[in-house]
Protein backbone atom coordinates (compact mmCIF):
# COMPACT_ATOMS: atom_id res chain seq x y z
CA UNK A 1 0.00 0.00 0.00
CA UNK A 2 1.10 3.34 -0.99
CA UNK A 3 2.37 5.43 2.05
CA UNK A 4 3.57 9.10 2.79
CA UNK A 5 5.93 9.92 5.80
CA UNK A 6 7.00 13.44 6.13
CA UNK A 7 9.12 13.39 9.42
CA UNK A 8 9.26 16.70 10.67
CA UNK A 9 5.47 17.89 12.60
CA UNK A 10 6.51 21.23 13.25
CA UNK A 11 9.63 23.41 11.43
CA UNK A 12 10.32 27.02 12.86
CA UNK A 13 12.95 28.91 10.36
CA UNK A 14 13.62 32.33 10.99
CA UNK A 15 12.52 35.22 8.24
CA UNK A 16 15.10 35.12 5.13
CA UNK A 17 16.47 31.95 5.73
CA UNK A 18 16.10 29.16 3.37
CA UNK A 19 13.77 25.80 4.06
CA UNK A 20 13.74 22.28 3.03
CA UNK A 21 10.90 19.96 4.01
CA UNK A 22 11.01 16.79 4.02
CA UNK A 23 8.84 13.91 2.21
CA UNK A 24 9.43 10.28 1.77
CA UNK A 25 6.63 7.82 -0.21
CA UNK A 26 6.49 4.09 -0.82
CA UNK A 27 5.07 2.92 -3.80
CA UNK A 28 6.44 0.54 -5.80
CA UNK A 29 6.18 2.31 -9.07
CA UNK A 30 7.05 6.12 -9.92
CA UNK A 31 4.29 7.84 -8.52
CA UNK A 32 2.88 11.00 -8.96
CA UNK A 33 4.02 13.40 -6.53
CA UNK A 34 2.44 17.02 -4.82
CA UNK A 35 3.40 19.27 -2.27
CA UNK A 36 0.41 21.00 -1.17
CA UNK A 37 -0.08 24.03 0.98
CA UNK A 38 -2.55 24.99 3.62
CA UNK A 39 -3.03 28.23 5.37
CA UNK A 40 -5.37 27.95 8.49
CA UNK A 41 -9.29 27.40 8.35
CA UNK A 42 -8.57 27.26 4.08
CA UNK A 43 -8.57 24.55 1.66
CA UNK A 44 -5.40 23.01 0.46
CA UNK A 45 -3.66 25.03 -2.92
CA UNK A 46 -0.75 22.94 -5.03
CA UNK A 47 2.46 23.96 -4.90
CA UNK A 48 4.08 22.06 -7.75
CA UNK A 49 3.79 18.36 -9.05
CA UNK A 50 6.11 15.79 -10.37
CA UNK A 51 4.92 13.52 -12.84
CA UNK A 52 7.99 12.74 -14.55
CA UNK A 53 10.80 13.87 -16.63
CA UNK A 54 13.79 16.61 -15.36
CA UNK A 55 13.52 15.71 -11.41
CA UNK A 56 14.13 19.25 -9.88
CA UNK A 57 10.22 20.92 -10.49
CA UNK A 58 9.52 24.46 -9.78
CA UNK A 59 6.02 25.39 -8.45
CA UNK A 60 4.40 28.46 -6.97
CA UNK A 61 5.52 31.34 -4.69
CA UNK A 62 9.62 30.65 -5.19
CA UNK A 63 9.41 26.70 -3.92
CA UNK A 64 10.49 23.93 -5.37
CA UNK A 65 11.10 20.20 -4.95
CA UNK A 66 13.68 17.56 -6.12
CA UNK A 67 12.30 13.98 -6.84
CA UNK A 68 15.00 11.21 -5.54
CA UNK A 69 14.09 7.74 -6.49
CA UNK A 70 17.02 6.41 -4.89
CA UNK A 71 15.80 7.83 -1.54
CA UNK A 72 12.43 7.67 -2.43
CA UNK A 73 12.25 11.31 -1.66
CA UNK A 74 10.15 14.59 -2.85
CA UNK A 75 11.88 17.49 -0.34
CA UNK A 76 10.40 20.57 -1.34
CA UNK A 77 12.76 23.73 -0.82
CA UNK A 78 12.56 27.57 -0.79
CA UNK A 79 15.78 29.68 -1.03
CA UNK A 80 14.12 32.24 1.63
CA UNK A 81 11.22 32.13 3.33
CA UNK A 82 8.79 34.82 4.00
CA UNK A 83 6.68 35.74 6.98
CA UNK A 84 3.36 34.74 4.19
CA UNK A 85 5.03 31.25 3.80
CA UNK A 86 3.89 30.22 7.60
CA UNK A 87 1.06 27.48 6.88
CA UNK A 88 1.17 23.62 6.83
CA UNK A 89 2.33 21.57 4.19
CA UNK A 90 1.51 18.40 2.99
CA UNK A 91 3.13 15.54 0.85
CA UNK A 92 1.02 13.35 -1.29
CA UNK A 93 1.30 10.78 -4.24
CA UNK A 94 -1.38 9.76 -6.48
CA UNK A 95 -1.37 6.18 -8.61
CA UNK A 96 -2.40 5.36 -11.85
CA UNK A 97 -6.02 5.89 -10.96
CA UNK A 98 -7.39 8.65 -8.79
CA UNK A 99 -6.32 7.79 -5.55
CA UNK A 100 -3.86 10.27 -3.53
CA UNK A 101 -2.61 9.69 -0.21
CA UNK A 102 -1.52 13.00 1.83
CA UNK A 103 1.63 12.58 4.58
CA UNK A 104 0.78 13.67 7.89
CA UNK A 105 1.88 17.48 7.05
CA UNK A 106 4.55 19.83 8.81
CA UNK A 107 3.41 23.07 10.52
CA UNK A 108 5.85 25.77 8.67
CA UNK A 109 6.10 28.67 11.71
CA UNK A 110 8.48 31.58 10.34
CA UNK A 111 10.00 34.61 12.88
CA UNK A 112 10.22 37.76 12.32
CA UNK B 1 -6.11 27.03 -12.37
CA UNK B 2 -9.00 25.61 -11.88
CA UNK B 3 -11.93 26.75 -9.18
CA UNK B 4 -13.57 24.35 -6.51
CA UNK B 5 -15.91 26.66 -4.28
CA UNK B 6 -17.25 25.41 -1.10
CA UNK B 7 -20.03 26.48 1.04
CA UNK B 8 -20.81 26.88 3.45
CA UNK B 9 -17.34 28.09 4.84
CA UNK B 10 -18.84 27.86 8.76
CA UNK B 11 -22.00 26.55 10.35
CA UNK B 12 -22.91 25.97 13.51
CA UNK B 13 -25.81 23.56 14.32
CA UNK B 14 -27.67 21.69 16.94
CA UNK B 15 -27.35 18.07 17.60
CA UNK B 16 -29.82 16.02 15.95
CA UNK B 17 -30.38 18.66 12.83
CA UNK B 18 -29.17 17.56 9.44
CA UNK B 19 -26.31 20.02 7.27
CA UNK B 20 -25.88 20.32 3.85
CA UNK B 21 -22.35 21.79 2.31
CA UNK B 22 -21.86 22.16 -1.66
CA UNK B 23 -19.05 21.56 -3.59
CA UNK B 24 -18.82 23.48 -7.27
CA UNK B 25 -16.52 23.25 -9.83
CA UNK B 26 -16.49 26.78 -11.09
CA UNK B 27 -15.09 26.37 -14.11
CA UNK B 28 -14.79 22.72 -15.34
CA UNK B 29 -16.54 19.78 -15.26
CA UNK B 30 -15.96 17.23 -12.74
CA UNK B 31 -17.30 13.67 -12.81
CA UNK B 32 -15.65 12.66 -9.72
CA UNK B 33 -15.30 14.62 -6.72
CA UNK B 34 -13.69 13.70 -3.41
CA UNK B 35 -14.68 14.50 0.41
CA UNK B 36 -11.99 15.03 2.70
CA UNK B 37 -12.53 15.34 6.40
CA UNK B 38 -9.59 16.51 8.64
CA UNK B 39 -9.15 16.66 12.62
CA UNK B 40 -6.89 19.64 13.91
CA UNK B 41 -3.36 19.46 13.30
CA UNK B 42 -4.11 16.53 11.30
CA UNK B 43 -3.60 15.75 7.67
CA UNK B 44 -6.78 15.01 5.56
CA UNK B 45 -8.96 11.94 6.10
CA UNK B 46 -10.71 10.56 2.67
CA UNK B 47 -14.78 9.63 3.08
CA UNK B 48 -15.91 9.16 -0.06
CA UNK B 49 -15.53 9.62 -3.87
CA UNK B 50 -18.62 11.38 -5.06
CA UNK B 51 -19.33 10.17 -8.80
CA UNK B 52 -21.86 11.89 -11.18
CA UNK B 53 -24.66 9.94 -12.09
CA UNK B 54 -24.09 7.11 -9.76
CA UNK B 55 -24.03 6.18 -6.37
CA UNK B 56 -20.77 7.28 -4.36
CA UNK B 57 -18.09 5.22 -2.85
CA UNK B 58 -17.53 5.50 0.96
CA UNK B 59 -13.91 4.90 2.77
CA UNK B 60 -14.06 1.79 5.25
CA UNK B 61 -15.52 2.98 8.36
CA UNK B 62 -17.73 6.05 6.91
CA UNK B 63 -21.10 5.76 7.75
CA UNK B 64 -22.94 5.95 4.39
CA UNK B 65 -26.31 6.61 6.17
CA UNK B 66 -24.97 9.55 8.15
CA UNK B 67 -22.70 11.40 5.58
CA UNK B 68 -25.00 11.56 2.20
CA UNK B 69 -23.30 12.18 -1.26
CA UNK B 70 -25.10 13.42 -4.03
CA UNK B 71 -23.43 14.46 -6.97
CA UNK B 72 -26.57 16.32 -9.16
CA UNK B 73 -24.35 17.71 -12.01
CA UNK B 74 -21.33 17.84 -13.49
CA UNK B 75 -20.44 20.87 -11.34
CA UNK B 76 -22.15 19.89 -8.07
CA UNK B 77 -21.08 17.58 -5.27
CA UNK B 78 -23.26 17.66 -1.53
CA UNK B 79 -22.50 16.41 1.81
CA UNK B 80 -25.49 16.04 4.09
CA UNK B 81 -24.36 15.26 7.69
CA UNK B 82 -27.49 13.74 8.73
CA UNK B 83 -28.34 13.85 12.65
CA UNK B 84 -25.38 15.49 13.47
CA UNK B 85 -23.70 15.16 16.78
CA UNK B 86 -20.93 16.93 18.22
CA UNK B 87 -18.18 14.45 17.16
CA UNK B 88 -19.42 14.85 14.11
CA UNK B 89 -17.81 18.47 14.68
CA UNK B 90 -14.88 19.03 11.70
CA UNK B 91 -13.43 20.32 9.08
CA UNK B 92 -14.57 18.87 5.92
CA UNK B 93 -12.87 19.69 2.49
CA UNK B 94 -14.23 18.34 -1.01
CA UNK B 95 -11.76 18.37 -4.27
CA UNK B 96 -12.31 17.74 -7.99
CA UNK B 97 -9.04 16.17 -10.28
CA UNK B 98 -7.90 18.41 -12.99
CA UNK B 99 -7.13 17.41 -16.30
CA UNK B 100 -3.36 17.44 -15.66
CA UNK B 101 -3.69 14.95 -13.10
CA UNK B 102 -3.45 17.45 -9.92
CA UNK B 103 -6.29 17.74 -7.30
CA UNK B 104 -7.99 21.20 -7.11
CA UNK B 105 -9.36 21.63 -3.39
CA UNK B 106 -12.53 23.84 -2.02
CA UNK B 107 -12.06 26.49 0.68
CA UNK B 108 -13.42 24.12 3.67
CA UNK B 109 -16.33 23.98 5.61
CA UNK B 110 -15.61 24.09 9.61
CA UNK B 111 -19.03 22.29 10.80
CA UNK B 112 -20.16 22.88 14.39
CA UNK B 113 -22.82 20.62 16.39
CA UNK B 114 -23.73 22.06 19.43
Amino acid sequence: AQSVTQPDIHITVSEGASLELRCNYSYGATPYLFWYVQSPGQGLQLLLKYFSGDTLVQGIKGFEAEFKRSQSSFNLRKPSVHWSDAAEYFCAVRNYGQNFVFGPGTRLSVLP
Amino acid sequence: GAVVSQHPSRVICKSGTSVKIECRSLDFQATTMFWYRQFPKQSLMLMATSNEGSKATYEQGVEKDKFLINHASLTLSTLTVTSAHPEDSSFYICSAPGDAGELFFGEGSRLTVL
